[in-house]
């Protein structure tokens, strides 16, 4: 199994700044992913987080919005840019490892 | 893309009975796996059953999967208190990445 530990757990933030998160794992994990979930609602997949190359974004996401950084097999960052309240939602970080994956606790963003 | 169909989409029992929870797909999958998520919190991985296997079980777990119908239940026996929470079903298909469900709200009433 794998222990990922997720910062900042939550967050207010002003319209048109970023948030960096960071997203930690105790071992070395093939995959990680990047989640949004609105309250109430499922987990929507931003991006594959791939190791020392640009992530995979799904269809809505851009970099430009949400740049991603893997340099190593067990750390990256998500960064949610230029936030307006629409971006208010928990963002999850996921490790996968062969057909398992654990999360993050996640972060409670909440833009104003 | 695909997405698995929990039902229902809230349910509410006292502690002590028995939560069943069905997950319903479309397409061919590698396998499909439950999660956990206590008030928006991270997901939990609670059990995964494989596309050739029908049952499975683990400790109050039970899980059922029927390929020809595409879909899979959740049995959650003598259920407590702390089982309240968001259920997920995650579908692993193949060339793609897990997809989850849209959740399931399971409330035990002590």
């Amino acid at each position: 199994s794998a222990v990922i530990s997720q910062k900042p757990s939550r967050d207010i933030c002003q319209r048109g700044t970023s948030l960096t998160i960071q997203c930690q794992v105790d071992s070395q994990v093939t995959m990680m992913f990047w989640y949004r979930q609105q309250p109430g609602q499922s987990l929507t997949l931003i991006a594959t987080a791939n190791q020392g190359s640009e992530a995979t974004y799904e269809s809505g996401f851009v970099i430009d919005k949400f740049p991603i950084s893997r340099p190593n097999l067990t750390f990256s960052t998500l960064t949610v840019s230029n936030m307006s309240p629409e971006d208010s939602s928990i963002y999850l970080c996921s490790g996968g490892m062969n057909t398992e994956a654990f999360f993050g606790q996640g972060t409670r963003l909440t833009v104003v | 893309s695909q997405q698995g169909e929990e039902d229902p989409q809230a349910l509410s029992i006292q502690e002590g009975e028995n939560a069943t929870m069905n997950c319903s797909y479309k397409t061919s999958i590698n396998n499909l796996q439950w999660y956990r998520q206590n008030s928006g919190r991270g997901l939990v991985h609670l059990i995964l059953i494989r596309s050739n296997e029908r049952e499975k079980h683990s400790g109050r777990l039970r899980v059922t999967l029927d390929t020809s119908k595409k879909s899979s239940s959740l049995l959650i026996t003598a259920s407590r208190a702390a089982d309240t929470a968001s259920y997920f079903c995650a579908t692993d298909i193949p060339g793609e990445k897990l997809v989850f469900g849209k959740g399931m709200k399971l409330t035990v009433n002590p």
